[in-house]
């Protein structure tokens, strides 16, 4: 299948800086990319949708102003973490749409665990 | 109620049974995808299904629109068959966004 890659895979802050997670498609051109939230022994939550050139799409209750989503080409998606906080540690997954496949195919980055002193 | 509700919860096998898990949903969907997350947390794609039935190896899943049931099957389980498997829709009209299910927990013994 296609390859979704992330980076950082794990990133440790201090409270009040800010963390930027990139997430690319490595071997095909998406238009879509979502971003999802997993706290320990829950299900993902999806965040927001990243559309390239267009603003994301957040789902209710998520900051936009807090979880900034960029979305500048067909292959990267970046999704910063502003002035991140203890309670803003947790995993973050992101996955693509390929636009070659079954209009609903989606593939999953690695994921990236964030902790926040 | 979840739109998507998994079971079981938590299931432990030994090496070499056949394994079933359950996915039921509430909603009209226009996609079903079985997934699996390893402990280090990275989420593999195992299936999108619409209908009837997909066989990778040891990993068969099918589709019951009608009775809006899914069913992951591992045939021969092995212990590295361990992990989370989770159960996700694409909600008709929704732009491909994904509901997830909570998961099974899936323990293999040798």
């Amino acid at each position: 299948g296609a390859v979704v890659s992330q980076h950082p895979s794990r990133v440790i802050c201090k409270s009040g800086t800010s963390v930027k997670i990139e997430c690319r498609s490595l071997d095909f051109q998406a238009t879509t990319m979502f971003w999802y939230r997993q706290f320990p022994k829950q299900s993902l939550m999806l965040m927001a949708t990243s559309n390239e050139g267009s603003k994301a799409t957040y789902e209710q209750g998520v900051e936009k102003d807090k979880f900034l989503i960029n979305h500048a080409s067909l292959t990267l998606s970046t999704l910063t973490v502003t002035s991140a906080h203890p309670e803003d540690s947790s995993f973050y997954i992101c996955s693509a749409r390929d636009l070659g496949e079954g209009y609903n195919e989606q593939f999953f980055g690695p994921g990236t665990r964030l902790t926040v002193l | 109620k979840n739109e998507v509700e998994q079971s079981p919860q938590n299931l432990t096998a030994q090496e070499g049974e056949f394994i079933t898990i359950n996915c039921s949903y509430s909603v009209g969907i226009s996609a079903l995808h079985w997934l699996q997350q390893h402990p280090g947390g990275g989420i593999v794609s195992l299936f999108m299904l619409s209908s009837g039935k997909k066989k990778h190896g040891r990993l068969i899943a099918t589709i019951n629109i009608q009775e809006k049931h899914s069913s992951l099957h591992i045939t021969a389980s092995h212990p590295r068959d361990s992990a989370v498997y989770i159960c996700a829709v694409s909600l008709r009209g929704s732009n491909y966004k994904l509901t997830f299910g909570k998961g099974t927990l899936l323990t293999v013994n040798p």
